[in-house]
């Protein structure tokens, strides 16, 4: 089956550091990705939609400057955490597929961020 | 805003024990219903994917149910084995959007 490839798996890192996950189909061309947030307890949030030549479709609430999708080939997506902060902590995962809602998508294994 | 509701948020049964989860969401604009199995330290798998009132889909022995008027659907699992131990997702998608909704997911530990 289609096989997505998220690196890195775990990052802890000081405060004010900028942290780059990448989101790679490794078998399949994805000219879309999503981008998601998980918090203890709670469900995945779609923070973004990350369309292959052209720019991220953010959802409300999260700033795009914050949070920086290139999604520059049809292979890898990336999510840039900038000047992450405790609060940015927590658990990313990008998934790949159709963008119609009625295929299954394709996940990467999800990256735990902490920022001390 | 869409909400999609699990339920149990946990649960332990034996091995050899068949079970059950309900994912609730709003009837409105309903356009799939995903079924994911997410394994601890490995990515969401899917299971099922369904659209149609009265889908039934099956997987071995992990089957699933759909109806679309009430806004629920049920994921059973015969015979569970400690394998089965997992957390299982559903999301939603609605017409128009087609964004994924996801609830928290049903964890489940099967004994042995």
């Amino acid at each position: 089956g289609a096989v997505v490839s998220q690196h890195p798996s775990r990052v802890i890192c000081k405060s004010g550091t900028s942290v780059k996950i990448e989101c790679r189909s490794l078998d399949f061309q994805a000219t879309t990705m999503f981008w998601y947030r998980q918090f203890p307890k709670q469900s995945l949030m779609l923070m973004a939609t990350s369309n292959e030549g052209s720019k991220a479709t953010y959802e409300q609430g999260v700033e795009k400057d914050k949070f920086l999708i290139n999604h520059a080939s049809l292979t890898l997506s990336t999510l840039t955490v900038t000047s992450a902060h405790p609060e940015d902590s927590s658990f990313y995962i990008c998934s790949a597929g159709s963008h119609r809602g009625n295929q299954p998508q394709h996940f990467g294994d999800g990256t735990r961020l902490s920022i001390l | 805003i869409l909400n999609v509701e699990q339920s149990p948020q946990s649960l332990h049964v034996q091995e050899g024990d068949s079970t059950n989860f309900t994912c609730s969401f709003p009837s409105s604009n309903f356009y799939a219903l995903h079924w994911y199995r997410w394994e601890t330290a490995k990515s969401p798998e899917a299971l099922f994917v369904m659209t149609l009132n009265g889908d039934e889909k099956k997987k071995g022995r992990i089957s699933a149910t759909l109806n679309t008027k009430e806004g629920y659907s049920y994921l059973y699992i015969k015979g569970s084995q400690p394998e089965d131990s997992a957390t299982y997702l559903c999301a939603c998608t609605t017409s128009g959007t087609y964004k994924y909704i996801f609830g928290t997911g049903t964890r489940l530990k099967v004994l042995a």
